[in-house]
């Protein structure tokens, strides 16, 4: 069966980086995109960006840009974000989730990795 | 970037009661439009897609329709399962999640 299990959750001070994976295990790791998205206490979801396994292309929101980055590693079917210069409104649970091809919903989601910002 | 605005942002309603959430595009997105169930400390799960599909799984007493710029889902007969925060995504040109409805049981 489709599983995104991810890393565990993680306190980091303001303006250090926080890199989470995500293992994806029963299906074709190539065959789909993997998304990241975040929601942070009493707030919405926010998509965060995508990730091509194939190519490594990347593709993020506006808000985010510069700060966030996204890689692959094909070998392991495993796929990470890294967040930088944290603030402590980057506390959030942050999940990775599932895309088959682009335009498609979001099929599978990760369990979350919660983040916690603070000196 | 194309926001998604939902409405009401909170509802409370009762078991049985037939339930309507909307969404707006900022732009037309035609049927590129999901909807999706977040229940505290549970991962968001997907109900309908490209506007009007139920997801494999999903009780029928949910549908959505729309295209364009104007989405509704709706829940025919509310359970008391059915108490969760409901959000509409855009997958038109990146993706944009709306805000949120908060649906309560009375």
């Amino acid at each position: 069966q489709v599983q995104l299990v991810q890393s565990g959750a993680e306190v980091k001070k303001p303006g250090a980086s926080v890199k989470v994976s995500c293992k994806a295990s029963g299906y074709t790791f190539t065959g789909y995109y993997m998304h990241w998205v975040r929601q942070a206490p009493g707030q919405g979801l926010q998509w965060m960006g995508e990730i091509n396994p194939i190519s490594g292309g990347t593709r993020y929101a506006q808000k985010l840009q510069g700060r966030v980055a996204m890689t692959r590693d094909t070998s392991a079917s495993t796929v990470y974000m890294e967040l930088s210069s944290l603030i402590s409104e980057d506390t959030a649970v942050y999940f990775c989730a599932r895309v088959h091809v682009g335009n498609s919903p979001i099929d599978y989601w990760g369990q979350g990795t919660l983040i916690t910002v603070s000196s | 970037d194309i926001q998604m605005t939902q409405s009401p942002s909170a509802l409370s309603a009762s078991v049985g009661d037939r339930v309507t959430i909307t969404c707006r595009a900022s732009q037309s997105i035609s049927k590129y439009l999901n909807w999706y169930q977040h229940k505290p400390g549970k991962a968001p799960k997907l109900l309908i897609y490209a506007a009007s599909n139920l997801q494999s799984g999903v009780p029928s007493r949910f549908s959505g329709s729309g295209s364009g710029t104007d989405f509704t889902l709706t829940i025919s007969s509310l359970q008391p399962e059915d108490s969760a925060t409901y959000y509409c995504q855009q997958s038109y040109s990146g993706y944009t999640f709306g805000q949120g409805t908060k649906l309560e049981i009375k």
